[in-house]
Order: structure tokens, then sequence, then C-alpha cells
């Protein structure tokens, strides 16, 4: 079974750091398309960061600089190193795969997501 | 930045009548659009993909069309189960966006 659980979230005053950890099974995150999407409380979902097969990264304007994306192929795990954070960074933290697809020999991301983790949430707060 | 907008952000429906739910993008998205749901204490479940494509499990009842800018999802025969929150994604340019959400309740 493909699952996602995702961990390391907390209270932290504005300016500290947070990293969130996506632990995957049923797949190789490696092998796929990863990302990391937020939803701050009562609100919509924003896409906050990709990382492909290949180690390239995509990141939303509001966390570039600040956030980085990785994983650890040995843990099968992904990661979110969130540096700086300010109160707007409040949010329930949702990691989820996009195992994207193959054509003549070529693969590609899809960037439309399936599963979800259940979320971490991350308080910015003093 | 593509924005995507839902409308209605509420809509009250009856069990087993049909909804129908909309999402406009500020410019094209071609085909690159997915609809999730959302219920309470939940992660989004995808449910449409490619604008009209079903995801695996997903009950024939929901259906997506358009392409461009204008965009729907239609559940026909509303179940309990379906009451919700969906939102839409676009896919065909950085940064991915999503839709503010519908939220479908029991009239």
């Amino acid at each position: 079974e493909v699952q996602l659980v995702e961990s390391g979230g907390g209270l932290v005053q504005p300016g500290g750091s947070l990293r969130l950890s996506c632990a995957a099974s049923g797949f190789t995150v490696s092998s796929n398309y990863m990302s990391w999407v937020r939803q701050a409380p009562g609100k919509g979902l924003e896409w906050v960061s990709a990382l492909y097969t290949a180690g390239t990264t995509y990141y939303a304007d509001s966390v570039r600089g600040r956030f980085t994306i990785s994983r650890d192929n040995s843990k099968n795990t992904l990661y979110l190193q969130m540096n700086s954070l300010r109160a707007e960074d409040t949010a329930v933290y949702f990691c989820a795969r996009d195992k994207g697809f193959c054509a003549n020999g070529e693969c590609y991301a899809h960037n439309w997501f399936d599963p979800w983790g259940q979320g971490t949430l991350v308080t910015v707060s003093s | 930045e593509i924005v995507m907008t839902q409308s209605p952000a509420t809509l009250s429906v009856s069990p087993g009548e049909r909804a129908t739910l909309s999402c406009r993008a500020s410019q094209s998205a071609a085909s690159f659009l997915a609809w999730y749901q959302q219920k309470p204490g939940q992660a989004p479940r995808l449910l449409i993909h490619t604008s009209s494509t079903r995801a695996t499990g997903v009950p024939a009842r929901f259906s997506g069309s358009g392409s461009g800018t204008d965009f729907t999802l239609t559940i026909n025969g509303l179940q309990s189960e379906d009451f919700a929150v969906y939102y839409c994604q676009q896919y065909n340019d950085w940064p991915l966006t999503f839709g503010g959400g519908t939220k479908v309740e029991i009239k």
C-alpha cells in the first residue's frame, strides 16, 4: 500500500527553523516526483515545493530562498527544511506523490498529486 | 501566475441531486486541470486529472469537463459521503496553483 507519513511539525518562533519529514512506504521516493503543499487554518491549498526524480527543484515565490526540499534515498524520506519562518507560514503541510509517466524513453511529471499524506501542523508564533 | 477562481464558494444541494462546480483560470490551463475532494480533518483526495479523467477508484457519478480557461466538475446523484470541499488545480505552468475551493453542503 502506498503511504505517506509526515512529521516534524510544531510551534516555532518567528525567524526560527523547522525540518519536516515525509516517510514513504509502498513506493520509492527517488523514482517519483514529490511535492509539499500547505493549507493555512481554514484556508485553501497552496503548492510550496517540488522535487523531481533527476533532482530538479521548484519553489513557490513565497518560500524561495527560505525553504529547501530534499530527500534521503536510504531512508525513502522527503524533507522540507524551513528557515526564517514567518507567521504566514503557519499551516498544515502535506507531502504528496506524483508518479509521473514515461513515453518514448523519457519520463515526465504529471504535476497532479495522488496520494497525499495526512499532514503536519506548523505554527509560527511568539 | 495562473490564478484559479472557483464558484460558487458554497453550494447547497439535496442528497440525490446534481452539483455543478465551476473553476476558471486567468489564462489558459489547456487540459492540465485536476480536481480534489477534501473532508474535514483529512488530506485532499484526487478525483479527476487532465480535466476529465477519473482517478482510480473514483465513482462514475463524478465527471469533469472543460479546457482552456473554463472547467466544470459535475457530481450526479449526490451521496452523503460527497459533502465536502472541492479544489481545482492547474498544472499547465509554474507555479502550480489551486482554486479557493467550493464547499458542497447538505440543503
